[in-house]
């Protein structure tokens, strides 16, 4: 069964302090790996998609990386409008040839003026 | 570009009922999919709709379906509900299957069963 475990499961940060989100994964024959960014009441808003180790993805202040057993979203001086829960997924292929996401629980950010 | 719209927002539903929720998709996205969210389970997938049928089911019984339109909107039921199918719903659309293709998610129907 597919795995995904996010870390830590919350985070505070000041303004300006970066740091990285984890999201570890155990599955046979990944397909991508998602990150979400979601805020309160919102549905979750995509951010990044890897597809193999070694991939690297940036956007504005975040940073996605891959490796075959983990992902990491860096955050690089972080802002309060950075505050939300990260999510991260991946998909990979099941049996009879189907894509089944499967989620963390996400981390949730709070960042500080 | 309008965005993903689910509806209702908000429902309060009575334990053993059944309830509909609705979903439109972006305009030209033909794949929809339907996710459960709890704070003790997280995101959860349900089912992706492609084309009028049902492409991925997820682990949830059978009280739980949905079909797809042929202007893509899509629509999910759940029948006898539980007090644990109080969740929010999320519905997401895109363009098509293809792994890595950019979902983009309603802003949730929030389901409460009492």
């Amino acid at each position: 069964e597919d795995q995904v475990t996010q870390s830590p499961e919350a985070l505070r940060l000041q303004e300006g302090e970066s740091s990285s989100l984890n999201c570890s994964y155990t599955v046979s024959g990944l397909r991508g790996l998602f990150w979400y960014r979601q805020d309160p009441g919102k549905g979750p808003e995509f951010l990044f998609t890897l597809y193999s180790a070694g991939e690297e993805k940036e956007k504005e202040r975040l940073k996605a990386t891959l490796t075959k057993k983990e992902s990491f979203l860096h955050i690089t001086a972080p802002k309060p409008e950075d505050s939300a829960t990260y999510l991260c997924a991946v998909q990979a292929v099941r049996s009879g040839g189907s894509y089944i996401p499967t989620f963390g629980r996400g981390t949730s950010l709070i960042v500080h003026p | 570009k309008a965005g993903v719209t689910q509806t209702p927002r908000y429902l309060i539903k009575t334990r053993g009922q059944q309830v509909t929720l609705s979903c439109s998709p972006i305009s030209g996205h033909r794949s929809v999919s339907w996710y459960q969210q709890t704070p003790g389970q997280g995101l959860q997938f349900l089912f992706e709709y492609f084309s009028e049928t049902q492409r991925n089911k997820g682990n949830f019984p059978g009280r739980f379906s949905g079909r797809q339109f042929s202007n893509s909107r899509s629509e999910m039921n759940v029948s006898t509900l539980e007090l644990g199918d109080s969740a929010l719903y999320l519905c997401a659309s895109s363009l098509d299957l293809r792994v890595g293709t950019e979902a983009f998610f309603g802003q949730g129907t929030r389901l409460t069963v009492v």
